[in-house]
């Protein structure tokens, strides 16, 4: 296992096109985040997965956007419409609630979009 | 709400010496996790240490240690022995237990000089 995996590394869309990331965890970790970060910045909470319920979801996720885990694994991360204000990294993070460890959680490399 | 602040938007060190990179808190809870995660340029965010507000003891990983102030909220971040490695931006970030979500600090970006 290489750890938190995510796809596309990179995307340029055009203002309004849809977008969709996809995130797949460390393999034993039930709970999954998405986190946005800008430049300069620190990353933001978006949303939270354990297994494959929706528990918890920023007001910074607007009704644009949309995270699915369907089956407890792999999960996306969909924007639609999508404005220059989206542009961003859009970091997964992965842990696990099996093993007591202080909640620690574990990164992707993020994927970047750019919206011109 | 809870925030977490970052005072040192960028610091440097030279090889081999040591460096301390400053954040504090903000929070009316007694339960709760701090972390620090370094992210180095185009690369994943990785874990450098962490601490539980419950313990006394300061964390300790390596050439990485914590001052733990729970009454001052602070929780400041050494660097021994400097490496080329380390530099990278430092996120401080903060965990209520429970909460399952991090709030994190604007960071600080480290430069190593040789």
């Amino acid at each position: 296992d290489t750890g938190v995996s995510q796809d596309p590394r990179h995307k340029i869309t055009k203002r309004g096109q849809n977008v969709t990331f996809r995130c797949d965890p460390i393999s034993e970790h039930n709970r999954l985040y998405w986190y946005r970060q800008t430049l300069g910045q620190g990353p933001e909470f978006l949303t939270y997965f354990q297994n494959e319920a929706q528990l918890e979801k920023s007001r910074l996720l607007s009704d644009r956007f949309s995270a699915e885990r369907p089956k407890g694994s792999f999960s996306t991360l969909e924007i639609q419409r999508t404005e220059q204000g989206d542009s961003a990294m859009y970091l997964c993070a992965s842990s696990s609630s099996a093993v007591y460890s202080g909640n620690t959680i574990y990164f992707g490399e993020g994927s970047w979009l750019t919206v011109v | 709400a809870q925030t977490v602040t970052q005072s040192q938007p960028e610091m440097s060190v030279q090889e081999a010496e040591t460096v301390t990179l400053s954040c504090t808190y903000d929070t009316s809870e007694s339960d709760y996790y701090l972390f620090w995660y370094k992210q180095p340029p185009s690369r994943q965010m990785i874990l450098v240490i962490r601490q539980e507000a419950y313990k006394q003891q300061n964390a300790t990983e390596n050439r990485f240690s914590v001052n733990f102030q729970k009454a001052a909220k602070s929780f400041s971040l050494k660097i021994s022995d400097s490496q080329l490695g380390d530099a990278a931006m430092y996120f401080c970030a903060y965990d209520q237990g429970g909460s399952e979500k991090l709030v994190f600090g604007k960071g600080t970006k480290l430069t190593v000089n040789p």
